[in-house]
């Protein structure tokens, strides 16, 4: 019964490159959320998908930033043309429907950029 | 947009020792959630309260709801080492899947 995985664990990228995260939920998840981690901070939230449909971008940024959770495989989490401060923490989370069961989080996907 | 502060920022006491933790929002929040995370782990789920004046207790921790949905505390007894990590209080706004959005976070340290 694997909780949720996300991969890489770590990842370099050099300003300019893009860099792509993948979460898959834990199994009988619909529901897929990410957000962004800084050194010492809370949680940050990007987006949230559901399959084939995003329902919350609000926290996304307008640009170079892209998210999808298509009918079959992984969540992927986009970000183009990296700059430095895109270096975070980036985590995963599934839930189904209720938001009473709460959230399963990944372990994360820690981005440098250099 | 809706904000959460937890006080005290920074915690470091002895083992054995009790705290409190607060999260304290001007907003309501229809369900809140404690989660703890470890250095290079993601946040683990402790508990998700949902009825204003609502008190949950897991093992050492007592968790409770504020009556008006817009504050939290978490409470441990005799704190152990293992208690040490990231602790971060979630508000959420529907009955249903929705973004949580996360408090500011208090680091506890718990010595020997």
């Amino acid at each position: 019964n694997a909780g949720v995985m996300q991969n890489p664990r770590h990842l370099v990228r050099r300003r300019g490159q893009e860099a792509r995260l993948r979460c898959s939920p834990m199994k009988g998840h619909s529901h897929v959320y990410w957000y962004r981690q800084l050194p010492e901070e809370g949680l940050k939230f990007m987006v949230y998908l559901q399959k084939e449909n995003i329902i919350d971008e609000s926290g996304m940024p307008k640009e170079r930033f892209s998210a999808e959770f298509p009918k079959e495989g992984p969540s992927i989490l986009r970000i183009q043309q990296v700059v430095r401060g895109d270096s975070a923490a980036y985590f995963c989370a599934s839930s189904p429907p209720s938001v009473g069961y709460g959230y399963t989080f990944g372990s994360g996907t820690r981005l440098t950029v250099v | 947009t809706q904000l959460l502060e937890q006080s005290p920022q920074f915690l470091s006491i002895q083992e054995g020792e009790n705290l409190t933790v607060y999260c304290n929002s001007s907003s309501v929040f229809s369900s809140l959630q404690w989660y703890r995370q470890e250095p290079g782990e993601g946040p683990v789920l402790l508990v998700t309260v949902v009825t204003g004046g609502e008190v949950k207790k897991l093992k050492r921790l007592t968790f409770q709801f504020g009556d008006a949905r817009k504050d939290s505390s978490l409470h441990i007894t005799a704190a152990q080492p293992g208690d040490t990590g990231l602790y971060l209080c979630a508000g959420g706004n529907t009955g249903t899947a929705s973004k949580l959005t996360f408090g500011t976070g208090t680091r506890l340290q718990v010595t020997l």
